[in-house]
């Protein structure tokens, strides 16, 4: 079974300073994704960015990026240059077997304050 | 492309009445899922489908049943509701089941039985 740790329930980051988001992970598979979404209060999931456990190259996504550590399985999110419209619930999540089931995270609230 | 539709928004049930809860989606993705979203818990998945014809449990599934006889459409029924089926619940969707697919997202239901 896949389970998804975030252990921050909340975060909080001034304007245009950056804010890291913590995610370990544990699967038995050799072939996973794995993902962060972004819900804000509209409760809408928002896919932010997606990792290939295969490649080694952290994903970036214009002020998204991760630091993807295998071995330790931790794949944690930076935002830089955070945004007022950047606060959200960010959830972390795994992909893996014959079907894209998701494992989620139980999330953290990040606040961005002036 | 109205992406994936979900109604109602919102319901409240009384112990033992039964609904379906709808999912739509006109982007003819071949994969399809279910969530129920609850405090502090992220998301877990119920039920999926990997096309028309075919489903299967998730982690959560006791107490919901699903059916897929069209690509579009993959209702939630609760065939007799229960206080913990309190949730808000996510339909998903995806092309097909391959790990990097993105899942889209619904605007979700919020359930209240009481």
């Amino acid at each position: 079974a896949q389970t998804v740790t975030q252990s921050q329930p909340e975060m909080s980051v001034q304007e245009a300073e950056t804010v890291t988001l913590s995610c370990t992970y544990d699967t038995s598979e050799s072939d996973y994704y794995l993902f962060w979404y972004k819900q804000p209060p509209s409760r809408q999931m928002i896919l932010v960015i997606r990792q290939e456990a295969y490649k080694q190259q952290n994903a970036t996504e214009n002020r998204f990026s991760v630091n993807f550590q295998k071995a330790a399985k931790s794949f944690s999110l930076k935002i830089s240059d955070s945004q007022l419209g950047d606060a959200a619930m960010y959830f972390c999540a795994s992909s893996t077997g014959t079907a894209s089931k998701l494992t989620f995270g139980t999330g953290t609230r990040l606040q961005v304050t002036l | 492309n109205a992406g994936v539709t979900q109604t109602p928004k919102f319901q409240v049930l009384k112990t033992g009445q039964s609904m379906t809860l709808q999912c739509a989606q006109d982007m003819n993705h071949e994969y399809m899922s279910w969530y129920r979203q609850d405090p502090g818990m992220g998301l877990r998945l119920i039920h999926y489908s990997v096309g028309a014809g075919i489903t299967d449990q998730g982690e959560v599934p006791n107490g919901y049943n699903v059916s897929r006889s069209t690509t579009e459409d993959f209702p939630l029924r609760l065939l007799s509701a229960a206080p913990s089926q309190t949730s808000v619940y996510f339909c998903a969707s995806s092309p097909n089941g391959g790990l990097a697919y993105e899942q889209y997202f619904g605007p979700g239901t919020r359930l209240t039985v009481t």
